[in-house]
C-alpha cells in the first residue's frame, strides 16, 4: 500500500524555520516525482515546489522561492522541505504528493495526511 | 486570483448531472493536459480524473472529463450525497513553470 506521511509541522515564530518530512512507503521511492503543495486555512490549493527522480530538476512558487529548499534522500525514501524566513502567510496545512508515473507532473496520484504550519507571534 | 477559473459553487440533487468548468490559457490548459482532484471534507485531496479525461484505478466513471482549448471541464452524473466536496483543476504552467490549481469549487448536492 502507498502511503506518504509528513511530520516537521508546528507552531513557529515570524521569520523561524523549519523542516518539514515525507517518508514514503508501498513503492519504490527513487522511481517517481515529487511535489509539495499548501492549502490554507479554508482557502484552496497551492503548489509549492517540485523535485524530480534523483533531485536533478527543482522548481518552486515565486512565493516560496528563495526561502525553500526541497530536497530527497532515496535511501530513506523521504522528501524535505526546509523553510526559512517564514511568513504568517506560509500558515497552512503542507502536504507531499507523488507524480503519477510517466504523466504530467501536475497529475499527483497519492497525497500524504498534510501536517500543520502555523507561523505566529 | 487563482491561474486556472472555476465557479466558486455548482449545486444539484441526487441522480442529476453536474458540470465544473476551468478556464486557462494557452501556457496551461492550452498546452498541456488537465487534472481534476476531489477532496472531501477534512481530508486529503484525491485525484479524480488525469490527462483530460482519464481515470485513476477505483473512480467510478459517473466522473468524466474533458478538454477544449484552453478550458476543460469535469462532469459528474447520477449525483451522490457522497459527491459532496471540494473540486479543483490543475495543469503544468509553461510561463511560471510550475503547477497551477483553480480556486476549487464546492459541490453541494441537495
Amino acid at each position: 500500500e502507498v502511503q506518504l506521511v509528513e511530520s516537521g509541522g508546528g507552531l513557529v515564530q515570524p521569520g523561524g524555520s523549519l523542516r518539514l518530512s515525507c517518508v514514503a512507503s508501498g513503492f519504490t521511492f527513487r522511481r517517481y516525482e515529487m511535489n509539495w503543495v499548501r492549502q490554507a486555512p479554508g482557502k484552496g490549493l497551492e503548489w509549492v515546489s517540485y523535485i524530480s527522480t534523483g533531485g536533478s530538476t527543482i522548481k518552486y512558487a515565486d512565493s516560496v522561492k528563495g526561502r525553500f529548499t526541497i530536497s530527497i534522500d532515496n535511501a530513506k525514501n523521504s522528501m524535505y522541505l526546509q523553510m526559512n524566513s517564514l511568513r504568517a502567510e506560509d500558515t497552512a496545512v503542507y502536504y507531499c504528493a507523488r507524480v503519477h508515473e510517466g504523466i504530467s507532473s501536475s497529475a499527483l496520484d497519492y497525497w500524504g495526511q498534510g501536517t500543520l504550519v502555523t507561523v505566529s507571534s | 486570483q487563482s491561474v486556472l477559473t472555476q465557479p466558486p459553487s455548482v449545486s444539484g440533487t441526487p441522480g442529476q448531472r453536474v458540470t465544473i468548468s476551468c478556464s486557462g490559457s494557452s501556457s496551461n490548459i492550452g498546452s498541456k493536459t488537465v487534472n481534476w482532484y476531489q477532496q472531501l471534507p477534512g481530508t486529503a485531496p484525491k485525484l479524480l480524473i488525469y490527462s483530460n479525461n482519464q481515470w485513476p484505478s477505483g473512480v467510478p466513471d459517473r466522473f468524466s472529463g474533458s478538454k477544449s482549448g484552453t478550458s476543460a471541464s469535469l462532469a459528474i452524473s447520477g449525483l451522490q450525497s457522497e459527491d459532496e466536496a471540494d473540486y479543483y483543476c490543475a495543469a503544468w504552467d509553461d510561463s511560471l513553470d510550475g503547477v497551477v490549481f483553480g480556486g476549487g469549487t464546492k459541490l453541494t448536492v441537495l
